[in-house]
């Protein structure tokens, strides 16, 4: 069985400052976990995959990911929030193409 | 955004109407999803198909009925829908194990 829970369903941030979006998982497996990003009105769009290579995985537009075994956990990250990355961010964990979890998403909000 | 194509963007439909969404996929893939995506809940995984086989039903009710004629086309057929199936329908393409690439999505209304 595999579970994924986005522990916020808001943040909120002031354009500049730093972006932590948090995500616990539960698989019987070793995992591959994936952050997307969706903007309104669209598709999602893949910011980053961590598939057991490297435990830090840079993604698009500035985003990256720590894979953390014992604490179960890929949390998203980012420097310094922009405008642009308001939007609801989705962590999943899968196992195969079948198996695919998705997180209950978290709505970023950037405060000019 | 060009590599999952959905049509139309948006579509309303009486509860007795018959219609079709439509996905195509310029990747190369050979497996296809359809999922559900409504207010407040979890992206739902309703179908798969891998090589145009169906692989996963994910006990969605028969009103929905999805057909893939070759690896690059999936459709959803719509009958007798209810207000409660109103929502983002998202088709989605795979080559690799796991990564998935979305389409745009289908905002359908159901009166």
């Amino acid at each position: 069985a595999q579970s994924v829970t986005q522990l916020d369903s808001h943040v909120s941030v002031s354009e500049g400052t730093p972006v932590l979006l948090r995500c616990n998982y539960s698989s019987s497996y070793s995992p591959s976990l994936f952050w997307y990003v969706q903007h309104p009105n669209k598709g999602l769009q893949l910011l980053l995959k961590y598939t057991s290579a490297a435990t830090l995985v840079k993604g698009i537009n500035g985003f990256e990911a720590e894979f953390k075994k014992s604490e179960t956990s890929f949390h998203l990250t980012k420097p310094s929030a922009h405008m642009s990355d308001a939007a609801e961010y989705f962590c999943v964990v899968s196992r195969g193409y079948q198996k695919v979890t998705f997180g209950t998403g978290t709505k970023l909000q950037v405060i000019p | 955004e060009t590599g999952v194509t959905q049509t139309p963007r948006h579509l309303v439909m009486g509860m007795t109407n018959k219609k079709s969404l439509k996905c195509e996929q310029h990747l190369g893939h050979n497996a296809m999803y359809w999922y559900k995506q409504s207010a407040k809940k979890p992206l739902e995984l309703m179908f798969v198909y891998n090589f145009k086989e169906q692989t996963e039903n994910n006990s969605v009710p028969s009103r929905f009925s999805p057909e893939c004629p070759n690896s690059s086309h999936l459709f959803l057929h719509l009958h007798t829908l209810q207000p409660e199936d109103s929502a983002l329908y998202l088709c989605a393409s795979s080559q690799e194990k796991d990564t998935q690439y979305f389409g745009p999505g289908t905002r359908l209304t159901v009166l």
